[in-house]
């Protein structure tokens, strides 16, 4: 049973473009993750948001947390085929044990 | 760079013979995980541990068992693969300290049974 469900996944856009990746769940968590992973690779951290209605940005990206802490959004503003990857989200429980989604695969043609 | 290190990175064996993946850190760091990864279910838990002889399931551990006899290494084992076990594996160890689980991945190792 998948807790969290990501959406879509699958997104091909151009060079430019903006788009968002939302993961949402029917369960609180005490915080939220997003990865990215490329292809041989494994999954490599991009942040974390602890608290309800939380934004952080990193560059380009913008990550949000839900007010009640069930749901979280990547949105990628002008993105560049080095934005290309599989995004994962993943909610922890209060003992830090985390909760994959499934990944949303993004691919960003120039 | 989180000094995980997996062997092998790519591994092909036939049904029935056991299979054993290493994953060896630098940083002593307490917990350690195996997951695997399939199209369509994301990452899924198969094991971990918080220290020297103490581990415990994650969500898919039937079929699979691990040691860890050193902080450094977490061994995970096959006893005996099957066709379903065909997957990328990857170890992750979580940063002491650190109460928001936030890991961080080998590069993991692809097994294929045929």
């Amino acid at each position: 049973t998948q807790l969290l469900e990501q959406s879509p996944q699958f997104l091909s856009i151009q060079e430019g473009e903006n788009l968002t990746v939302y993961c949402n769940s029917s369960s609180v968590f005490s915080s939220l993750q997003w990865y990215r992973q490329e292809p041989g690779e494994g999954p490599v951290l991009l942040v974390t948001v602890v608290t309800g209605g939380e934004v952080k940005k990193l560059k380009r990206l913008t990550f949000q947390f839900g007010d009640a802490r069930k749901d979280s959004s990547l949105h990628i503003t002008a993105a560049q085929p080095g934005d290309t990857g599989l995004y994962l989200c993943a909610g922890a429980d209060s003992w830090g044990k985390l909760q994959f989604g499934a990944g949303t695969q993004v691919v960003v043609t120039p | 760079d989180a000094g995980i290190t997996q062997s092998p990175r790519h591994k092909v064996t036939e049904t029935g013979t056991p299979v054993t993946l290493r994953c060896h850190q630098t940083e002593n760091h307490r917990y350690m995980y195996w997951y695997r990864q399939d199209p369509g279910h994301g990452l899924r838990l198969i094991h971990y541990s918080y220290g020297v002889k103490d581990t415990d399931k994650g969500e898919v551990s039937d079929g699979y068992s691990v040691s860890r006899s050193k902080t450094e290494d977490f061994l995970l084992t096959l006893e005996s693969a099957t066709s379903s076990q065909t997957s990328v594996y990857f170890c992750a160890i979580r940063p002491s300290g650190l109460n928001t689980g936030e890991l961080f991945f080998g590069e993991g190792s692809r097994l294929t049974v045929l």
